[in-house]
């Protein structure tokens, strides 16, 4: 069963603005990260987030996490083409349980 | 450092036949995780291994199964393949903090 729930489930902006995407979860949670993955090939590492953190960032990336209302944000800023590609959120429930648990993805499409 | 090798990327197979997925992950990582994303489900958990142990374990039916060798590298097989098999399989090389590094994944059609 899915975990998360990334919203929107689609995003089309042009390049040079910002992206953002929402991802909600159910159940508590170790670790949040986010995905990225170019028309069905293998998922690209982004970003990880602890339970005790509240926010990170990595080059264009900013990434939230709310625990008390179960979500997160990614921030993508100054937008390119090739940030067209679908996104992922996945959290695990920590200790030697690694399995992923994963949203249905928002795929953003940033236009020239 | 070399990153997640997947083979074969691509696979053609009929229904009744079975199938043998190899996955090497990133060098000195133990932990292996395989996922299957179909557009249907998404992407779910199938299992993992650490140490040549399955640790975790989704739902999936009992013809999914897999084992990791002493190298960390891991295989997946799946039996009397159905249609609905048909998917991309991905394999993850896991650190010991969590972050899971994915494959380019084996594209498998079943017909």
């Amino acid at each position: 069963s899915q975990q998360g729930e990334e919203d929107p489930q689609a995003l089309s902006i042009q390049e040079g603005e910002n992206a953002t995407m929402n991802c909600s979860y159910k159940t508590s949670i170790n670790n949040l990260q986010w995905y990225r993955q170019n028309s069905g090939r293998g998922l690209v590492h982004l970003i990880l987030i602890r339970s005790n953190e509240r926010e990170k960032h990595s080059g264009r990336l900013r990434v939230t996490l709310d625990t008390s209302k179960k979500s997160s944000s990614l921030l993508i800023t100054a937008s390119r083409a090739a940030d067209t590609a679908s996104y992922f959120c996945a959290t695990d429930r920590g200790g030697s349980n690694y399995k992923l648990t994963f949203g249905k993805g928002t795929l953003l499409t940033v236009n020239p | 450092k070399a990153g997640v090798t997947q083979t074969p990327r691509y696979l053609i197979k009929t229904r009744g036949q079975q199938v043998t997925l190899s996955c090497s992950p990133i060098s000195g990582h133990r932990s292996v995780s395989w996922y299957q994303q179909t557009p249907g489900q998404g992407l779910q958990f199938l299992f993992e291994y650490f140490s040549e142990t399955q640790r975790n374990k989704g739902n999936f039916p009992g013809r999914f199964s897999g084992r990791q060798f002493s190298n960390s590298r891991s295989e997946m097989n799946v039996s009397t393949l159905e249609l609905g098999d048909s998917a991309l399989y991905l394999c993850a090389s896991n650190d010991l903090g969590g972050t899971q590094y994915f494959g380019p994944g084996t594209r498998l059609l079943v017909l």
